[in-house]
């Protein structure tokens, strides 16, 4: 089966900082990865969609500037949080899709847990 | 794509069947129904989906109205590692399209199933 990885599975960073979060498809090349997040008993946010080699795609709500995503390859796409504060502790999740007949399989990653101190 | 609703929460019994109910009233033509399902802490897995017909897998089956407005996955011999928020969403599927919308995974609130021993 596919399988996605994220680095790192946990985080904790002071306010004010940046953190990046590595997502890769590690056996398949994956023609979209989308990024989730997700609150404590909530559901799944998607955040943004992202195709290689061009700008990501946000949903509404969602600052670009603050959330910057990097999709530099078929296998691998990065989430940058910066300038980090407590409202962005949450569970992140990635998924990269790839074409499986008439429509588009999505395997997810395990999670990156940031909390922001 | 077509809005989900499911109970929030069940309890089953360990070793009995779980059968998981999910309305689908605005289901287009087009739209597949999937299933997901989220241990606590880890990304999300993929468990089954289907257009018109009943499908069943190594994990679960799927029984899909005549309608198609509603639909009810079924885990046949439920363990306590069933224990999880299963989502049942609707998506279109882009046949020979690769096309980021069409990829989109929304995920409404889920059902926490808890198995007991």
């Amino acid at each position: 089966g596919a399988v996605v990885s994220q680095h790192p599975s946990r985080v904790i960073c002071k306010s004010g900082t940046s953190v990046k979060i590595e997502c890769r498809s590690l056996d398949f090349q994956a023609t979209t990865m989308f990024w989730y997040r997700q609150f404590p008993k909530q559901s799944l946010m998607l955040m943004a969609t992202s195709n290689e080699g061009s700008k990501a795609t946000y949903e509404q709500g969602v600052e670009k500037d603050k959330f910057l995503i990097n999709h530099a390859s078929l296998t691998l796409s990065t989430l940058t949080v910066t300038s980090a504060h407590p409202e962005d502790s949450s569970f992140y999740i990635c998924s990269a899709s790839r074409p499986s007949g008439d429509y588009n399989e999505q395997f997810f990653g395990p999670g990156t847990r940031l909390t922001v101190l | 794509d077509a809005k989900t609703t499911q109970p929030p929460s069940m309890d089953c019994a360990e070793g009995r069947a779980a059968n998981l109910p999910c309305n689908h009233s605005t289901i287009s033509g087009n739209e597949y129904v999937y299933w997901y399902r989220q241990i606590h802490s880890q990304g999300p897995q993929y468990i089954i989906h289907g257009l018109k017909n009943n499908e069943t897998n190594e994990m679960a089956s799927l029984i899909i109205t005549e309608d198609r407005k509603s639909s009810t996955l079924i885990l046949p011999h439920a363990t306590l590692r069933d224990t999880a928020v299963y989502y049942c969403i609707v998506r279109v599927a882009r046949k020979g399209v690769i096309k980021a919308a069409g990829n989109k995974l929304t995920f409404g609130g889920g059902t926490r199933v808890l198995v007991k021993p």
